[in-house]
């Protein structure tokens, strides 16, 4: 079955361009969240949203990154005015279940690979 | 706040060879704890977790880890290992506090090789 697909898998960008990456999720997970990795950092949180709302935004890192969903299906971050910190893999994952359970499984997508040059 | 320890950043194993992951974490709060496994340039693979009940938990391709609250520990086993088990793999706890939905905080990882 289909599972947790994002887009585009590779994004290089100059320093101060806007980007926007795709999350799509698994048809019916109300649970979809974002998450960064990079070398010095490791997997960090970054978004939470349950349907249409994000009751977490603590990860995001600052305000040039937002991220909405819409449908209570497709997500997109954007970041606005990139910059070289930014560079990273950024995952999308989403799990079934009420209210995003903490012992549901989250399944992943494959990443996109951000680039700022 | 909650927080996950892993001890080494890389293990090298020979191939047959029994594998431990070590992984100990913080949780002011019953944990749900979690190992994922990332092969090269691919997303996040749950290989078991655990959540409550039976503190030795069985997962995928022959890994297996033991809850033990005394120690704060959930270290990932294998008894053989196969040239295929080399990846990276991470220990996550999941946040159960109200409106965070679950978000996992992850380890810093381990990245595992296997020998012939």
């Amino acid at each position: 079955g289909a599972g947790v697909s994002q887009s585009p898998s590779n994004k290089v960008t100059e320093k101060g361009k806007d980007v926007e990456l795709r999350c799509d999720p698994i048809s019916g997970h109300t649970a979809l969240y974002w998450y960064r990795q990079s070398l010095g950092q490791g997997l960090e949180f970054l978004i939470y949203f349950q349907g249409n709302s994000a009751p977490d935004k603590s990860g995001l890192p600052s305000d040039r990154f937002s991220a909405e969903r819409t449908g209570g299906s497709v997500s997109t971050l954007t970041i606005q005015r990139t910059q070289q910190e930014d560079s990273a893999v950024y995952l999308c994952a989403s799990s079934l279940g009420d209210r995003g359970s903490p012992y549901n499984e989250q399944f992943f997508g494959p990443g996109t690979r951000l680039t700022v040059l | 706040a909650q927080s996950v320890t892993q001890l080494g950043s890389h293990v090298s194993v020979s191939e047959g060879a029994l594998v431990l992951l070590r992984c100990n974490y913080s949780s002011s709060v019953p944990p749900y704890l979690f190992w994922y496994v990332q092969y090269p340039n691919q997303g996040l693979q749950l290989l078991l977790k655990y959540t409550t009940g039976a503190t030795l938990v069985k997962g995928i391709n022959g890994f297996e880890a033991e809850f033990k609250k005394s120690e704060t520990s959930f270290h990932l086993t294998k008894p053989s290992a196969h040239m295929s088990d080399a990846a990276e793999y991470f220990c996550a706890v999941s946040v159960t506090f109200y409106n965070q939905g679950g978000k996992l905080i992850f380890g810093q990882g381990t990245e595992l090789s296997v020998k012939p």
